[in-house]
């Protein structure tokens, strides 16, 4: 069975301070590993796909890397409005998602 | 473009009962997936759509049901209501099969 694991499960960190989130996932044959950004009370937001391992991709402080094992999503210098959950979802080729439990963020101006 | 709609937004229900859930798509988009989200069990797949024909089913009881209409617009219906099903359902939808989900707003429904 595919399986997302996510860690920190939350996580901390003052304005400015960069850090990583990992994503952690086993899967039949992945077709695309996703990053999403969720507020609360809200749908998540969509910020990344990634679809073999080498690739990267950027978005303002964003930076998400893929390897055949796991994903990346790093942050640099953060501001308060990062604060959010992120979430990691894998689709494998029966089209299948399954998210992880997410990464509670928090930024301290 | 606007976003994925789903109505309504907030629902209350007692055990027993039955409840549909609707969403619009992203004009286009023609797959639409639905999802609970609960704070023990994250977010969990139960279906999706395309062109109106269920393509894919994820481990929920037969009480979760769906539709999708020609226009791509979609509803869920939960029949019995438990306690239980007291979620944030939501729906996403896409281009295709391996395009990028947008998500909408939820629907949170309270059972009680």
């Amino acid at each position: 069975e595919d399986q997302v694991t996510q860690s920190p499960e939350a996580l901390r960190l003052q304005e400015g301070e960069s850090s990583s989130l990992n994503c952690s996932y086993t899967v039949s044959g992945l077709r695309g590993l996703f990053w999403y950004r969720q507020d609360p009370g809200k749908g998540p937001e969509f910020l990344f796909t990634l679809y073999s391992a080498g690739e990267e991709k950027e978005k303002e402080r964003l930076k998400a890397t893929l390897t055949k094992k796991e994903s990346f999503l790093h942050i640099t210098a953060p501001k308060p409005e990062d604060s959010a959950t992120y979430l990691c979802a894998v689709q494998n080729n029966n089209n299948d998602m399954r998210f992880g439990a997410g990464t509670r963020l928090t930024v301290k101006p | 473009k606007a976003g994925v709609t789903q109505t309504p937004r907030y629902l209350i229900k007692t055990r027993g009962q039955q409840v549909t859930l609707s969403c619009s798509p992203i004009s286009g988009h023609r797959s639409v997936s639905w999802y609970q989200q609960t704070p023990g069990q994250g977010l969990q797949f139960l279906f999706e759509y395309f062109s109106e024909t269920q393509r894919n089913k994820g481990n929920f009881p037969g009480r979760f049901s769906g539709r999708q209409f020609s226009n791509s617009r979609s509803e869920m219906n939960v029949s019995t209501l438990e306690l239980g099903d007291s979620a944030l359902y939501l729906c996403a939808s896409s281009l295709g099969t391996i395009e990028t989900q947008y998500f909408g707003p939820g629907t949170r429904l309270l059972v009680l």
